[in-house]
């Protein structure tokens, strides 16, 4: 079974400053997506940005960029020039791209405080 | 435009009794899904639908029962609720099983006293 793993419960950035928060998987399927959500207090959950496996070139959204390593099943997220609105609960998570069941692994989530 | 709506946002119930969450998406996607959000945040897979078709069923409890009427809705009715059904219940859709993109609902926070 897959498993996605959060190590960090808690990460702190000064506003503008880049952080990196940090997510391996386990898997032993060579065909799959990765994903980081955001949650912010509000509850809804956002797609920040996605990862196909089968591509080299790491994912990028503006000032959300990934460190995909596939080899060490790891996926890093990093958010550069922090903003307050960056506050939030940050998931990783993992789908299987060859499975006819399209459900979304989560980790355990990372909770990012933004400083003024 | 809401694409995935769920109602109602907040219940609080006692033990013992029977409630439903509804949800709806407007994507025109054929496969939704529930998961559940624990007190300490953690997301898990409890159900899926395909055109209407139960593709996921995780180990959850029988009281939970999920009813599709039509792909695009996707509804969670829970009997005898306990305190340890509180949590916040969050919708999703997707075009379909393969897709990878999947559209999530405000979420329903589920109080059970």
């Amino acid at each position: 079974a897959q498993t996605v793993t959060q190590s960090q419960p808690e990460m702190s950035v000064q506003e503008a400053e880049t952080v990196t928060l940090s997510c391996t998987y386990d898997t032993s399927e060579s065909d799959y997506y990765l994903f980081w959500y955001k949650q912010p207090p509000s509850r809804q959950m956002i797609l920040v940005i996605r990862q196909e496996a089968y591509k080299q070139q790491n994912a990028t959204e503006n000032r959300f960029s990934v460190n995909f390593q596939k080899a060490a099943k790891s996926f890093s997220l990093k958010i550069s020039d922090s903003q307050l609105g960056d506050a939030a609960m940050y998931f990783c998570a993992y789908r299987s791209a060859g499975r006819s069941q399209g459900n979304l692994i989560f980790g355990k989530g990372t909770k990012l405080s933004v400083k003024p | 435009d809401t694409a995935v709506s769920q109602t109602p946002k907040y219940l609080v119930t006692q033990m013992g009794n029977d409630k439903s969450i509804k949800c709806e998406q407007n994507l025109g996607h054929d496969t939704m899904y529930w998961y559940k959000q624990d007190s300490k945040k953690f997301l898990k897979i409890m159900f899926s639908y395909n055109n209407k078709e139960l593709i996921i069923n995780e180990t959850v409890p029988n009281r939970f029962s999920p009813k599709s009427p039509d792909k695009a809705h996707l509804n969670l009715h829970i009997n005898s609720l306990e305190l340890g059904d509180s949590a916040v219940y969050f919708c999703a859709s997707s075009r379909g099983p393969r897709n990878y993109e999947q559209y999530f609902g405000p979420g329903t926070r589920l109080t059970v006293t």
